[in-house]
C-alpha cells in the first residue's frame, strides 16, 4: 500500500530538547516536504527536498532542520524547540512537480 | 503577506446543490495550482490541479476554473454529497519550484 508514515503521531517535550520527527515514503518519489498547520494559517511548507541531498527551504524554515541522506526518508530536526513550534506537522512526498501524499500527521506540543 | 487567499472560513451547502469555493492569489509567477480535501484527524488528500495554461479542468464530480486575469480560481462540486464535508485547501507554485503556498482552508458543511 502506497503511503507516506510520520512518527511519532503525538508528541509532547519540554523547550529545548531536541527532538526529530521521522517521514518515510513507500512510492520512490523524488519530492517530498514538511508542513505545519496552524489556526487561522492554514499550511505552511517548511522545507522540501528535490531528491537525495538536495533540499532547500520552504516558507517557515526558521528553527527547523531537515537532511535527505536516502530517498525514503526525510526527517525533521527541531534542535531547541520553542513553544511557538507548538504546531500539527505533515510530511509530503511526490512524483517531481505534481500532487503530493501527505502523512497522517504529527501533533506536536511544547511546554 | 498572505500570497494565497481563500476569503470564505466556511460554506454550507444543502445536499445535491452546488458547492464553489474560491481562492485568490497575488503573486504572476504562480502557474500551477492544487485543491486538497482534508478531514479531521487525517491528512490533506489531492483533489484536483490546474496548469495556468488552461482555464478549466475536470475530475468527476470536482472541476476547477482559473481566471489568470483576476487570480483566481475556484472549485465546483456538483452534485455536493455529505461525505464532501471536508476542510479544503488551494494552492499555488510557480514554475519549475517545488515551493508551495497554501490558503488557509474553507471548511465546507454539505447538509443532507
Amino acid at each position: 500500500e502506497a503511503q507516506v508514515t510520520q512518527n511519532p503521531r503525538y508528541l509532547i517535550t519540554v523547550t529545548g530538547k531536541k527532538l526529530t520527527v521521522t517521514c518515510s515514503q513507500n512510492m520512490n518519489h523524488e519530492y517530498m516536504s514538511w508542513y505545519r498547520q496552524d489556526p487561522g494559517l492554514g499550511l505552511r511548507q517548511i522545507y522540501y527536498s528535490m531528491n537525495v541531498e538536495v533540499t532547500d527551504k520552504g516558507d517557515v524554515p526558521e528553527g527547523y532542520k531537515v537532511s535527505r541522506k536516502e530517498k525514503r526518508n526525510f526527517p525533521l530536526i527541531l534542535e531547541s524547540p520553542s513553544p511557538n513550534q507548538t504546531s500539527l506537522y505533515f510530511c509530503a512526498s511526490g512524483p517531481a512537480l505534481t500532487e503530493a501524499f501527505f502523512g497522517q500527521g504529527t501533533r506536536l506540543t511544547v511546554v | 503577506d498572505q500570497q494565497v487567499k481563500q476569503n470564505s472560513p466556511s460554506l454550507s451547502v444543502q445536499e445535491g446543490r452546488i458547492s464553489i469555493l474560491n481562492c485568490d492569489y497575488t503573486n504572476s509567477m504562480f502557474d500551477y495550482f492544487l485543491w486538497y480535501k482534508k478531514y479531521p484527524a487525517e491528512g490533506p488528500t489531492f483533489l484536483i490541479s490546474i496548469s495556468s495554461i488552461k482555464d478549466k479542468n475536470e475530475d468527476g464530480r470536482f472541476t476547477v476554473f482559473l481566471n489568470k486575469s483576476a487570480k483566481h480560481l475556484s472549485l465546483h462540486i456538483v452534485p455536493s454529497q455529505p461525505g464532501d464535508s471536508a476542510v479544503y485547501f488551494c494552492a499555488a507554485s510557480g514554475s519549475g519550484t517545488y515551493k508551495y503556498i497554501f490558503g488557509t482552508g474553507t471548511r465546507l458543511k454539505v447538509l443532507a
